[in-house]
């Protein structure tokens, strides 16, 4: 069926480091990919999404671009600050489905000053 | 402002009680869903509906029930059938049934067992 994989965290960074998380994907088709943040105590707000190959999603610095020949849809921003501390993640809408998204397991992220 | 209200923040469960959480939006969305997520865990979905009196099952449904009577109410009723019910339970709403794929989420109930 399908699914997310997302790199395993806690990543840790100092303000201003660039950032990567891994999320691959196996999905038939051409599914939507997104990717979800998610504050201490709070819901998950979308950060950004990308609905085929080669588009880059952008939102806030953070960019990701869907590719299509890795299955992947990895997560980066050039310069994180200590606001961007959250857990992320990586997500799928199957291609035709009607909003049953799959969530990979989430990473961490704790930004240092 | 519009948006999705869950309640309570916190909640207790004693062993073969039920418990029901709440999740109201004024969005005007049809579409509205019940996650679990279980720490160092993806979110895995309870229950969904994408119209008002029609709701299926997700991948986790056994010992939960929902139901949806109003458009802008979607509660959770977490049964004794439930075994391992501590969680955090979110709450999330779309609009045109689910095809929309952006989700918008509530600030979540962390449900614990006593």
């Amino acid at each position: 069926g399908d699914s997310v994989t997302q790199m395993e965290g806690p990543v840790t960074l100092s303000e201003e480091a660039f950032l990567t998380i891994n999320c691959t994907y196996t999905a038939t088709g051409y599914p939507s990919l997104f990717w979800y943040v998610q504050y201490p105590g709070e819901g998950l707000q979308l950060l950004l999404k990308a609905t085929k190959a080669d588009d880059k999603g952008s939102n806030k610095g953070f960019e990701a671009t869907y590719r299509k020949e890795t299955t992947s849809f990895h997560l980066e921003k050039g310069s994180v600050q200590v606001s961007d501390s959250a857990v992320y993640f990586c997500a799928l809408l199957p291609l035709g489905n009607t909003g049953k998204l799959i969530f990979g397991q989430g990473t961490t992220l704790q930004v240092k000053p | 402002d519009g948006g999705i209200t869950q309640s309570p923040k916190y909640l207790f469960r004693k062993e073969g009680q039920n418990v029901t959480l709440s999740c109201e939006q004024n969005l005007n969305h049809d579409a509205m869903y019940w996650y679990r997520q279980d720490p160092g865990q993806g979110l895995r979905l309870i229950y969904y509906s994408q119209i008002v009196n029609d709701f299926q099952k997700g991948d986790i449904a056994e010992g939960y029930s929902v139901s949806r009577e109003k458009k802008e109410s979607f509660p959770l009723t977490v049964t004794s059938a439930q075994k391992n019910p501590t969680a955090f339970y979110l709450c999330a709403s779309s609009d045109r049934g689910g095809l929309n794929e952006k989700l918008f989420f509530g600030s979540g109930t962390q449900l614990s067992v006593l």
